[in-house]
């Protein structure tokens, strides 16, 4: 079983649409939990953390259940600057595991 | 720029070929990990320092590979006898660990090509 698992999609949503991504991990005592954004032929970036109690910024809503063991990302009013692959990151203390990404595609 | 960076680029190379990487971390971090990535797939776990300590290797990293880190700075990822599975993305990324929550910052990667 893969540690982390992401639908790897695509999406292809119109701009102004809300869309969500969810990811499981499949480690109880993982630590810390991230939303990378990686672009074509690019290293990934950080988009966000994501904290028990949920956190957001600005169009970006990230949730964690650890009961379930699953996170999610809520992206609101899509841009077409949002386009691009979005990575689901477990870190269990020792190592960081991926998703495959889910890919996003915000058509005007 | 006071990010990570990688050096070169991009390399093509011929099947049986060694080939080096390097890695500059941002400046204070004391954790450095390399990655793999191929087309479709998320970053694979090759490999982390903690200062110039190797502490964990995955089971991709075939003895045809090897990293070091010899003073807690930059590091080298080679590649001994390349072979055309190893064509892929090479990834180098550092952390500060010992704050709250250790996040990760990546450079922008190697492109390695082995025809």
């Amino acid at each position: 079983r893969k540690e982390v698992e992401q639908d790897p999609g695509p999406f292809n949503v119109p701009e102004g649409a809300t869309v969500a991504f969810n990811c499981t991990y499949s480690n109880s005592a993982s630590q810390s939990f991230f939303w990378y954004r990686q672009d074509c032929r690019k290293e990934p970036k950080l988009l966000m953390s994501v904290y028990s109690s949920g956190n957001e910024d600005g169009r970006f809503t990230a949730q964690l259940n650890r009961a379930s063991q699953y996170i999610s990302l809520l992206i609101r009013d899509s841009k077409l600057s949002d386009s691009a692959t979005y990575l689901c990151v477990v870190n269990t203390g020792n190592q960081f595991y991926f998703g495959t990404g889910t890919s996003l595609t915000v058509i005007p | 720029d006071t990010g990570v960076s990688q050096d070169p680029r991009h390399k093509i190379t011929k099947r049986g070929q060694n080939v080096t990487f390097r890695c500059d971390p941002i400046s204070e971090h004391n954790r450095l990990y390399w990655y793999r990535q191929t087309l479709g797939q998320g970053p694979e776990f090759l490999t982390y320092f903690q200062n110039e300590a190797q502490l964990e290797k995955s089971r991709l990293l075939s003895d045809r590979f090897s990293a070091e880190r010899p003073k807690g700075s930059f590091s080298t990822l080679e590649i001994q006898r390349t072979e055309q599975g190893d064509s892929a993305m090479y990834l180098c990324a550092s952390s500060l660990v010992g704050s709250n929550s250790e996040t990760q910052y990546f450079g922008p990667g190697t492109r390695l090509l082995v025809l």
